[in-house]
């Protein structure tokens, strides 16, 4: 159990479009849903918080009307990238809590989307 | 916000060497310690974690430590093998809350 998966897994797309990525946890419900970025040789970067049924939190320097989150339902968040430019390039990945797990602890990750933007 | 550090960013050890991995955090509510080994392209897999109500524990060939009081942690992977080769990020989280990463750890193996 415990499965979070992400869709597409590999996007190349024109500088100026706008990508969506989904998120969704398989065989759980997850309030809570988590981005990051990792560029390179880097770590993880926290993008935001991805909270059902309201408003996302986002970290400082992420611009919030660029990286558009929605989390719709229990079991699914979307991240889309408005106007992507080359910068935008990145791996990125969600992550869900399993409200099941008593205490909540361990993060599942989906298995990450490769954005190129050209 | 919590800060993350972990060294060193490389360690290279010979096969059947054990290798430690150290990190510290900043916020003293942190409660939960995950590890995560994560292999080129592919997502973090979690190897080994710990609350804060703990202060040691092992699974087979790997361990971790936690010191609360000086706000650190450490992984122990003993006897090691080619496979293990991989990045290893550390992270702290204040549960159900967001979680840090250190900056991660490339192991590299040597058989």
């Amino acid at each position: 159990g415990a499965v979070v998966s992400q869709h597409p897994s590999r996007v190349i797309c024109k500088s100026g479009t706008s990508v969506k990525i989904e998120c969704r946890s398989l065989d759980f419900q997850a309030t809570t849903m988590f981005w990051y970025r990792q560029f390179p040789k880097q770590s993880l970067m926290l993008m935001a918080t991805s909270n059902e049924g309201s408003k996302a939190t986002y970290e400082q320097g992420v611009e919030k009307d660029k990286f558009l989150i929605n989390h719709a339902s229990l079991t699914l968040s979307t991240l889309t990238v408005t106007s992507a430019h080359p910068e935008d390039s990145s791996f990125y990945i969600c992550s869900a809590r399993d409200l099941r797990d008593g205490d909540g602890n361990e993060q599942f990750f989906g298995p990450g989307t490769r954005l190129t933007v050209l | 916000g919590e800060n993350v550090e972990q060294h060193p960013s490389t360690l290279s050890v010979q096969e059947g060497d054990s290798a430690v991995i150290k990190c510290t955090y900043s916020d003293s509510a942190s409660n939960y310690f995950p590890w995560y080994k994560q292999e080129l392209g592919k997502r973090p897999q979690l190897i080994i974690d710990i609350r804060s109500n703990v202060g040691e524990k092992k699974d087979q060939r790997i361990a971790v430590t936690l010191n609360k009081t000086a706000k650190h942690f450490s992984l122990h992977i003993t006897e090691t093998q080619p496979e293990d080769s991989a990045v290893y990020f550390c992270a702290a989280s204040i549960v159900p809350y967001d979680m840090r990463f250190g900056a991660g750890t490339r192991l590299t193996v040597k058989p």
